[in-house]
């Protein structure tokens, strides 16, 4: 399977604990994007990778949240000092041009 | 930035009856997406629709542009189909990002 994927599929950790999740797009697509959805919600937009450039970042994102795409390639989220509000799931999506595809996802539990 | 609302956000059908899922946005778009969201999380890619119509076995997808809706019709439809339905959309004003309507939870009984 050639998909995006994600890792780890699932994280509990206990709060103030920093966390990383990696996403490693479909490889021919230079375009990836971070999201962030909540139980009963539509995807929230985190931020956005063209190539290496993060070239733009929701106010969601707060200065716990980094995010990075060394080379061009797979794509890290760091959230520092976890809060019990960030338990979500993490998605990322990979796209060419039009058309983007989404990985399976990190569910992130914070206790 | 672009606001997209989605309709009905609760649908129950029995195993064999039709549906629409309507989606209103509020700007042009040059992007928009029809997914369907598995009971693991998974966003499954249905349509890339921005104008037009197309066909995919018992889905179908319409997009009037100009009239800022798109429209996904499931026939016969069966029990797998259940699920949340979301509706993306971008356009040139609204960024990169791909903006997203809350949603239509679907539940197909046997």
């Amino acid at each position: 399977d050639t998909g995006v994927s994600q890792d780890p599929r699932h994280k509990i950790t206990k709060r103030g604990q920093n966390v990383t999740f990696r996403c490693d797009p479909i490889s021919e697509h230079n375009r990836l994007y971070w999201y962030r959805q909540t139980l009963g919600q539509g995807p929230e937009f985190l931020t956005y990778f063209q190539n290496e450039a993060q070239l733009e970042k929701s106010r969601l994102l707060s200065d716990r949240f980094s995010a990075e795409r060394p080379k061009g390639s797979f794509s890290t989220l760091e959230i520092q000092r976890t809060e019990q509000g960030d338990s979500a799931m993490y998605l990322c999506a990979s796209r060419p041009v039009t058309e983007a595809f989404f990985g399976q996802g990190t569910r992130l539990t914070v206790v | 930035g672009i606001q997209v609302e989605q309709s009905p956000p609760d649908l129950i059908l029995q195993e064999g009856a039709n549906s629409t899922l309507r989606c209103n946005f509020s700007d042009s778009v040059n992007n928009l997406q029809w997914f369907h969201q598995n009971p693991w999380g998974q966003l499954i890619n249905l349509f890339y629709i921005p104008s037009g119509t197309k066909q995919n076995g018992r889905l179908s997808a319409t997009t009037v542009a100009t009239e800022r809706y798109s429209l996904l019709y499931i026939s016969s439809s069966q029990t797998t189909d259940s699920g949340v339905y979301f509706c993306a959309v971008r356009n040139s004003n609204s960024g990169y990002a791909l903006n997203f309507g809350k949603g239509t939870s679907l539940l197909v009984t046997p």
